[in-house]
């Protein structure tokens, strides 16, 4: 069974700060997806990422980057430089590619608030 | 219209009445998905439709009933609520198949208020 955990609930930063939000997850797949959402507080979720098992380089886009490790099971995000309006849930998501599933199973999300 | 769109966006019913959810999207996918969000809870995956036919029912109350006429729209019908199905409703879409699974676009959802 696949699991996601999100132990963070809330962050709370400074604009400018760096910081960094956890994903743990737990899969017996070979082949599984990893994805990140934004949800600001409209309420619509937006994608951000997505990244294969096979691929473990880490990436970076603008303030944002994602550094995934198999060994630990993780896949974390990373604001650099924060701002306002990067204040939203995120939720982090896994979906295996074995069994013809199309279900991914999300985490808990995290809250980061963002002051300025 | 773009990505996913969802009508109405809020929406207050009382216990008896009978409404609908839509959902359409305008991403040419082929799987689409109903998730209920209510405070402190997680995202919950109520329905699944792959190639219009449902392939997961997540031991969704019987009071809630899916309808997927093509692959382009989703309804969600609703009747004899209870207070505690008050939530954000969210529609995705995603394209599945072929060896991979993209990511899911989502619709900016509907906010049901149960009286």
């Amino acid at each position: 069974a696949q699991k996601v955990t999100q132990a963070q609930t809330e962050i709370s930063v400074v604009e400018k700060e760096d910081v960094t939000l956890d994903c743990v997850y737990e899969t017996r797949d070979t082949t599984y997806y990893l994805f990140w959402y934004k949800q600001p507080p409209s309420g619509e979720l937006v994608f951000l990422i997505r990244r294969n098992s096979f691929d473990e380089q880490n990436e970076i886009s603008g303030r944002y980057s994602w550094n995934f490790q198999k060994s630990t099971s993780s896949f974390n995000f990373t604001i650099t430089a924060s701002q306002v309006v990067d204040s939203a849930v995120y939720f982090c998501a896994l979906s295996e590619a074995s069994g013809g599933s199309y279900i991914p199973t999300f985490g808990r999300g995290t809250s980061l608030i963002v002051h300025p | 219209e773009t990505g996913v769109t969802q009508t109405p966006r809020h929406l207050v019913m009382g216990m008896t009445n009978k409404k609908s959810l839509k959902c359409e999207q305008h991403l040419g996918h082929n799987a689409m998905y109903w998730y209920k969000q209510s405070a402190k809870k997680p995202l919950e995956l109520m329905f699944v439709y792959s190639l219009e036919e449902r392939v997961e029912n997540n031991s969704v109350p019987s009071r809630f009933s899916p309808e997927c006429p093509n692959s382009s729209h989703l309804f969600l019908h609703l009747h004899t609520l209870q207070p505690e199905d008050s939530a954000l409703y969210l529609c995705a879409s995603s394209q599945v198949g072929g060896g991979a699974y993209n990511e899911q676009f989502f619709g900016p959802g509907t906010r049901l208020t149960v009286l």
